[in-house]
């Protein structure tokens, strides 16, 4: 049974900072990496996603997968007001993706 | 681009009772989910189910019933209510297993 952990519960970040999220895993077949974001009272939308280790950088995210540690993360550079938001990390791998504990981000102006 | 229409937006239900809630997709997904969410947290899997008639449960399906009868649309029953539970219900849709899901916005379930 796949255990998704997310690290910190939640975090403030200064306007203009780097705000850094992680998440481990449990089952080492994994094949398929996610992060989403849920602003306030909203659906939770897809960011990225990465199948294979190392880094895939879009626009002010990045993310960082090292399989064999069971571990990835998310990078967001210069962080805004708008970055304000519940971030899940999602893993999948042969079933429905499983979802993390979710990490609560205020960034402060 | 599609749309993902849950229903309805708010439940409010007794203990014991039986509630449906119902997920319908213009995507052309294979793939449905439904999903709960507690006070701002994570989400667990309650079912999936890849394509039409099929049902593949999750690690919260205790106390669940699921339905897929068109392609279209997922419905979700809470088999007996719980006195004082309170979550969102999201149900989401994707291509595939490992491709991107789109959510709806939600069902709020209140129970009194």
């Amino acid at each position: 049974q796949q255990k998704v952990q997310q690290s910190p519960e939640s975090l403030i970040v200064p306007e203009g900072a780097m705000t850094s999220l992680n998440c481990t895993f449990s089952d080492s077949a994994s094949q398929y990496f996610a992060w989403y974001r849920q602003h306030s009272g909203k659906a939770p939308k897809a960011l990225m996603s990465i199948f294979s280790n190392g880094e895939k950088e879009e626009g002010r995210f990045t993310i960082h997968l090292n399989k064999a540690s069971l571990h990835f993360s998310l990078h967001i550079r210069d962080s805004q007001p708008s970055d304000s938001a519940l971030y899940l990390c999602a893993v999948g791998g042969g079933r429905a993706l499983i979802f993390g504990t979710g990490t609560t981000v205020s960034v402060s102006p | 681009g599609g749309i993902i229409t849950q229903t309805p937006k708010f439940l409010i239900g007794q203990e014991g009772q039986k509630l449906t809630l119902k997920c319908q997709q213009n995507f052309n997904h294979d793939t449905m989910y439904w999903y709960r969410q507690d006070s701002g947290k994570g989400l667990r899997l309650i079912y999936y189910s890849i394509t039409e008639n099929d049902l593949q449960k999750g690690d919260l399906s205790e106390g669940y019933d699921a339905s897929r009868e068109k392609k279209s649309s997922f419905s979700l029953t809470v088999t007996s209510a719980q006195k004082n539970e309170m979550a969102v219900f999201l149900c989401a849709s994707s291509m595939g297993r490992s491709e991107r899901l789109f959510f709806g916005h939600g069902t709020k379930l209140s129970v009194l």
